[in-house]
């Protein structure tokens, strides 16, 4: 998942299975979340986005998932492709305040 | 990248000189931001804009300055660029205030060394 430090986390995965990208958030008052990508030299990308009333969200070979006890949400990418490789992560939002960004995870398919 | 345009996308100056970095978007989307992004930290807010002429101060503004005279362009200023904002900026737009369904759309981002 992801942490503050130097260096990011890195997954790397078969090109055709499932990835989970992992991320803690800090704030228990935070009730909106997005997951955006980020390829190298690139800004990041809008990929997905989650309100605390819900667990879990589909779309396109996409899955998020919220656990708010623990504070913990999932990016699940399925049959990941080598154009899934770059770095992933979360935003968090508490009503009123700007967003929170996490640090990322790196993640490269091999083809 | 959603209609947004920075420039320079790279930029190597010196310690002391000023430097201003542009966002120019084409969606009419009335909040704008500058972040930077560095190793070991997620995007931070610099400042933003939530309309011409109407700005505020983000998590790291001191050494930045803003101007919006336009709907469409954002200006950030490092009046004396130090060493210390060698990074990534990334200029951001949204349709209402960070929270449920107001996306942050993402530029490609400037890359400005100071050396």
């Amino acid at each position: 998942g992801e942490s503050v430090g130097l260096h990011l986390p890195t997954l790397s995965v078969q090109e055709g299975d499932n990835s989970i990208i992992n991320c803690a958030y800090s704030n228990s008052a935070s009730d909106y979340f997005i997951w955006y990508k980020q390829e190298s030299g690139k800004g990041p990308q809008f990929i997905i986005d989650i309100r605390s009333n819900m667990d879990k969200r589909q779309g396109q070979r996409v899955t998020v998932l919220l656990n708010k006890t623990v504070k913990h949400l999932s990016l699940q990418i399925a049959a990941t492709q080598p154009g899934d490789s770059a770095v992933y992560f979360c935003a968090e939002n508490i009503p009123g305040n700007q967003f929170y960004f996490g640090t990322g995870t790196s993640l490269t398919v091999i083809p | 990248d959603a209609g947004i345009t920075q420039s320079p996308r790279h930029k190597v100056t010196e310690t002391g000189t000023p430097v201003t970095l542009r966002c120019h978007q084409t969606e009419n989307h009335r909040y704008m931001y500058w972040y930077r992004q560095d190793p070991g930290h997620g995007l931070r807010l610099i400042h933003y804009s939530y309309g011409v002429k109407d700005t505020d101060k983000g998590e790291v503004s001191d050494g930045y300055s803003v101007s919006r005279s336009k709907t469409e362009d954002f200006l950030l200023t490092l009046e004396s660029a130090t060493s210390s904002q060698t990074s990534v900026y990334f200029c951001a737009i949204s349709e209402g205030l960070a929270g449920f369904k107001n996306i942050q759309y993402f530029g490609a981002g400037t890359r400005l060394s100071v050396l």
